[in-house]
């Protein structure tokens, strides 16, 4: 059974930074790309970044691009988000998705991991 | 960047109905659009991909159509458990896109 559980969210005052993580089992990890969503109170799904499955090729929303910095490590099947100089408009549900072979859309996601940023 | 339009933001609708949500791309993406599903406090699930492509389990009164701009979610014969928020996506291109969302609810 697939399953990605995020961890790592929690309360940042603006300007800090904060690394989420996302552990995968189930699958053949390094096969796969992944990607962040993210989802603002009471708002839309936004998607943040993604990474091919061997970590050669990132992609970035404009609204993190030079903030945000997307990684892997196959050997421990995680896939990481380093968030930095973070603003009251990042304060999201932060959600790992797993992509389909062949394609940037999502068949799993994780339950989801708050990141607040307020002072 | 390609924005995606939903319409309606919301819907009304009682069990048995027919419901459509439309979904329209800023220039055209050939059938590169999936449509997820989700309900109040759970993660997204997706239902269709490659614009008319069913997902694994997912009931088959849920449908997909269209191509190049113009996209649709069709669910057949609404059922209880189908009252979520529905969005479509783009995959044609970075950066990702979604649409706004359709929320539907129980008349």
């Amino acid at each position: 059974e697939v399953q990605v559980l995020e961890s790592g969210g929690g309360l940042v005052q603006p300007g800090g930074s904060l690394r989420l993580s996302c552990a995968a089992s189930g699958f053949t990890f390094s096969s796969y790309a992944m990607s962040w969503v993210r989802q603002a109170p009471g708002k839309g799904l936004e998607w943040v970044s993604g990474i091919s499955g061997s970590g050669g090729s990132t992609y970035y929303a404009d609204s993190v691009k030079g903030r945000f910095t997307i990684s892997r490590d196959n050997s421990k099947n995680t896939l990481y988000l380093q968030m930095n100089s973070l603003r009251a408009e990042d304060t999201a549900i932060y959600y790992c998705a797993k992509a389909y072979s062949g394609g940037w859309f999502f068949t799993d996601w994780g339950q989801g991991t708050l990141v607040t940023v307020s002072s | 960047d390609i924005q995606m339009t939903q319409s309606p933001s919301s819907v009304s609708a009682s069990v048995g109905d027919r419901v459509t949500v439309s979904c329209r791309a800023s220039q055209g993406i050939s059938n590169y659009l999936a449509w997820y599903q989700q309900k109040p406090g759970k993660a997204p699930k997706l239902l269709i991909y490659a614009a008319s492509s069913l997902q694994s389990v997912v009931p088959s009164r849920f449908s997909g159509s269209g191509s190049g701009t113009d996209f649709t979610l069709t669910i057949s014969s609404l059922q209880p458990e189908d009252f979520a928020t529905y969005y479509c996506q783009q995959t044609h291109s970075f950066p990702l896109t979604f649409g706004g969302g359709t929320k539907v609810e129980i008349k």
